[in-house]
């Protein structure tokens, strides 16, 4: 299965917008790039998820490199309720369910 | 709200016992996937379901088992239990088993196995 690489940990200030990074070099034609964030006590959230086109919704942007082999999940405008680890994985057609979640990024928001 | 209802919240109980965590779907997913996650693993894929079907299975022992029922929810059953089974666990469901389709978790059950 294609991995993802994240950084364990990022900081950022509140009402500041925050770049997460992802790496996935390994990334098949068929992988689709999702973001989940998991808040403390609760099981994880759905964020975004793209194939090859940058994705906006009313949580986050996700960029995607023209050569698919990383992604940035942008926060336009931190908040404390932001405060999570973020998990970037990659589900594709013939792993179904599988797909592996690594250690995410522990994202803190400073006020 | 996921919409993903996991019951029961926590479960505390013996080495070499049996249990059965129940999930409930959002409305409308056929898929249900299980996972375990704890403090030295992360979050590890146990097992898929797709309108009453196993359709594909992670790293699940042999001691555990589930099953999709026809109204959709599903069980873990989670047998002859150890200590190192203490974990969370989280169902997820999703719309069909395509691979760009989100997945919507559950708040997840705290085993503790003591």
């Amino acid at each position: 299965d294609a991995k993802t690489t994240q950084p364990n940990s990022m900081e950022s200030n509140e009402e500041e917008p925050v770049h997460l990074p992802c790496n996935h070099s390994t990334i098949s034609g068929t992988d689709y790039i999702h973001w989940y964030r998991q808040l403390p006590s609760q099981g994880p959230e759905y964020v975004i998820h793209g194939l090859t086109s940058n994705v906006n919704n009313r949580m986050a942007s996700l960029a995607i490199a023209e050569d698919r082999k990383s992604s940035t999940l942008i926060l336009h405008r931190a908040t404390l309720r932001d405060a999570a680890v973020y998990y970037c994985i990659l589900r594709d057609v013939t792993n179904a369910g599988k797909s592996t979640f690594g250690d995410g990024t522990t994202l803190t928001v400073k006020p | 709200d996921s919409g993903v209802t996991q019951t029961p919240k926590h479960l505390i109980t013996a080495t070499g016992q049996r249990v059965t965590l129940r999930c409930s779907p959002r409305s409308g997913d056929l898929s249900v996937y299980w996972y375990q996650q704890s403090l030295d693993q992360g979050l590890q894929f146990l097992i898929q379901y797709y309108n009453g079907e196993e359709r594909a299975k992670g790293n699940i022992l042999e001691r555990f088992s589930a099953q999709q029922f026809p109204d959709l929810h599903s069980e873990l059953n989670l047998s002859s239990l150890e200590l190192g089974d203490s974990a969370l666990y989280f169902c997820a469901s999703s719309v069909g088993t395509a691979y760009n389709s989100p997945l919507h978790f559950g708040n997840g059950t705290r085993l503790t196995v003591t």
